[in-house]
């Protein structure tokens, strides 16, 4: 299966909101309620943002929340901060054989 | 504190093999599933395989099934990827990460870089 689909890149300024899209198909992201959310700085792994759609994993900021429409899901980071400046990859689960997909990744570019 | 330090990369021939491992502390570790994700240079991430908490069960991603083998040792607190039949295709950085289920993945290792190159 292809990954899921997210745009290269998005920006903003301090406290403007932006949001990033993952689409995927319904065997994917439409098919489950079961989309996380993982922000990576340059040279560190991976950090848990959003699992299972739209809960935040204890510690999160609430700047950051999830939604999902169909065969597509968004990120949407609030009040954006110069530290939000990171790479975002979306994940899904797609089923008992392919297991996890993940997007192409998105960099966020604080202006 | 909950941890995972992986170890065991390195370069190795195409064709060659290589074993990871991932020490897991400050969790219970036989109550977990557990994954490997891999990052190739410059590029995104890439889940590679899960074990369940006992291990009775194993997915792969089509691109490594009957290459790549996971396993775990509860006892030690240990994780492990055999990887057999390098292809220069497979250099990525491997973490080791505690998988909820379904779709999150939320403790990661720092990771250990495979170079597959002649």
């Amino acid at each position: 299966q292809s990954a899921l689909t997210q745009p290269a890149s998005v920006s903003g300024s301090p406290g403007q909101s932006i949001t990033i899209s993952c689409t995927g198909t319904s065997s994917d992201v439409g098919g489950y309620n079961y989309v996380s959310w993982y922000q990576q700085h340059p040279g560190k792994a991976p950090k848990l943002m959003i699992y299972d759609v739209n809960k935040r994993p204890s510690g999160v900021s609430n700047r950051f929340s999830g939604s999902k429409s169909g065969n597509t899901a968004s990120l949407t980071i609030s009040g954006l901060q110069a530290e939000d400046e990171a790479d975002y990859y979306c994940c899904s689960f797609a089923g008992s054989r392919t297991f996890d997909l993940f997007g192409g990744g998105t960099k966020v570019t604080v202006l | 504190e909950v941890q995972l330090v992986e170890s065991g990369g390195g370069l190795v021939q195409p064709g060659g093999s290589l074993r990871l491992s991932c020490a897991a502390s400050g969790f219970t570790f036989n109550t977990y599933w557990m994954s490997w994700v891999r990052q190739a240079p410059g590029k995104g991430l890439e889940w590679v395989a899960n074990i369940k908490e006992d291990g009775s069960e194993r997915y792969y991603v089509d691109s490594v099934k009957g290459r790549f083998t996971i396993s775990r040792d509860n006892a030690k607190n240990s994780l492990y990827l055999q990887m057999n039949s390098l292809r220069v295709e497979d250099t990525a950085m491997y973490y080791c990460a505690r998988d909820l289920g379904y779709d999150s993945f939320d403790v990661w290792g720092q990771g250990t870089m495979v170079t597959v190159s002649s």
